[in-house]
């Protein structure tokens, strides 16, 4: 089965500063879903990756989607309070398949202000 | 346009109870996921549903636990006779279309067994 691994598993990060999470998969990724999550709430959409070399804005977060598709990193310019939370990565199944996205173990992230 | 409903939002319930948990997709989605998230274990997935069938259920317990997504109504994940191992949030998501569409969640429960 295809499995995701996040790093790093938390991160402090300086209101202002940029930071990088990595999301490494096992297998071939056949589409990339990067999501976060607040404190006891449910997962919001944030970016969908499916080529390789993709990459995608939203604000001040850009994705990216490795040419081999085995790897992403979403990057956060310039670092606020609301970006605070746990940042998932999911990725489709390789090959496709029924059960939906599998999910890394998230990364928590907490802005220092 | 309403977003994807669990309910409730906490859940209390002694060893040996019975769990209910709703979750009521967005408007014209036929396409359910429920998944477990435990602190140390991330987001687990457990069952993917479209209405009135059962397509993957290979994450989920093959006792206790069960799941339908009836014509009308909510989707319900059960749990019978639920275990302190069964504390954890249970999330519920849903798409539109195709398995592989962007899914919506929920807010969750979170199930406390006592």
């Amino acid at each position: 089965s295809q499995e995701l691994e996040q790093s790093p598993q938390s991160l402090i990060v300086q209101e202002g500063k940029n930071l990088t999470i990595n999301c490494t998969s096992s297998k071939t990724l056949y589409g990339l879903y990067w999501y976060k999550q607040k404190y006891g709430e449910g997962l919001i959409f944030l970016m969908m990756l499916q080529k390789g070399g993709e990459e995608k804005s939203h604000e001040k977060i850009t994705a990216k989607l490795d040419e081999k598709k085995q790897q992403s990193s979403l990057h956060i310019t310039a670092s606020q309070p609301s970006h605070a939370g746990i940042y998932l990565c999911g990725a489709v199944a390789s090959g496709g398949g029924a059960d939906g996205l599998t999910f890394g173990k998230g990364t928590h992230l907490i802005i220092q202000p | 346009n309403a977003g994807v409903m669990q309910n409730p939002r906490h859940l209390v319930r002694r060893r040996g109870q019975e769990a209910r948990l709703r979750c009521s997709p967005m408007k014209g989605h036929s396409h359910v996921y429920w998944y477990r998230q435990l602190p140390e274990e991330g987001l687990k997935f457990m069952v993917y549903l479209q209405k009135e069938n059962i397509i993957d259920e290979s994450g989920m317990p093959k006792e206790r636990f069960s799941a339908e997504f009836p014509k009308e109504g909510p989707s319900i994940l059960r749990i019978q006779q639920v275990v302190r191992g069964d504390s954890a949030a249970y999330f519920c998501a849903s798409a539109p279309r195709a398995p592989h569409e962007k899914l919506f969640f929920g807010s969750g429960t979170q199930l406390s067994v006592l």
